[in-house]
């Protein structure tokens, strides 16, 4: 089955150490987004990538990068975490384009803790 | 700006008994409209999508949801609801290649 699939589902690591959360997606969806989820709130977008253009949410913190090498992959890089970044990271794709739907497939999250 | 609204953080129903969750968006255009559904340490799964036609669309799981654009509403349905629909939902509105997520309604299923 197409799916989205993300690795590791937990991460520990530890304050100020940098971590990296991959994505893979096997849809040929062309929109990869990032979102951070913490408990009991909705997933907040981090930032996106239109093919290979990088689309960062105003809000987001300069601590958070991310790349995408091919169309497949995606990561999340978190150069120094923080005890507030502990959370849910939900990779999402999208097809997006004239006459296709716009629904996002998830990946089942990896849950980031820092000590 | 657009959004949307969630007005029920958390509900509780019997098992067996019909559910309606409610959501609410703002901004005038026809909206794309999600309903997602999220299990604890998951990942959200989607239930059903609005984007034109008909306003009743049926989903998995035996949902459905109604979109009244006089309401600017697009709630989600369940005539008999099981204890495995326990989760929490999520109501979205997209545009373009960006989602709006409302934050959420909690479903606790009582026996």
């Amino acid at each position: 089955d197409a799916m989205v699939i993300q690795n590791p589902r937990y991460q520990v690591t530890q304050f100020g150490k940098p971590v990296t959360l991959s994505c893979s997606q096997t849809l040929n969806h062309n929109v990869m987004y990032w979102y951070q989820q913490k408990s009991s709130q909705a997933p907040k977008l981090l930032f996106h990538y239109y093919d290979k253009d990088f689309n960062n949410e105003a809000d987001t913190p300069d601590n958070f990068q991310s790349r995408r090498p091919n169309t497949s992959f995606c990561f999340l890089d978190i150069r120094s975490p923080g005890l507030g970044d502990a959370a849910m990271y939900l990779c999402a794709t999208s097809r997006v384009g004239t006459g296709v739907s716009y629904e996002q497939y998830f990946g089942p999250g990896t849950r980031l803790t820092v000590t | 700006a657009q959004s949307v609204t969630q007005p029920d953080i958390h509900i509780t129903v019997s098992e067996g008994a019909s559910l309606e969750l409610r959501c609410n968006y703002s901004y005038g255009a026809t909206p794309y409209l999600f309903w997602y559904v999220q299990s604890p340490g998951q990942g959200l799964q989607l239930l059903l999508k609005y984007f034109s036609g008909d306003t009743l669309v049926q989903g998995i799981k035996g949902f459905e949801a109604e979109f009244k654009r006089s309401q600017s509403s697009f709630n989600l349905r369940k005539p008999s609801v099981h204890w495995s629909d326990a989760a929490e939902y999520f109501c979205a509105r997209g545009n373009f290649n960006k989602f709006y997520f409302g934050s959420g309604t909690k479903l606790n299923v009582k026996p």
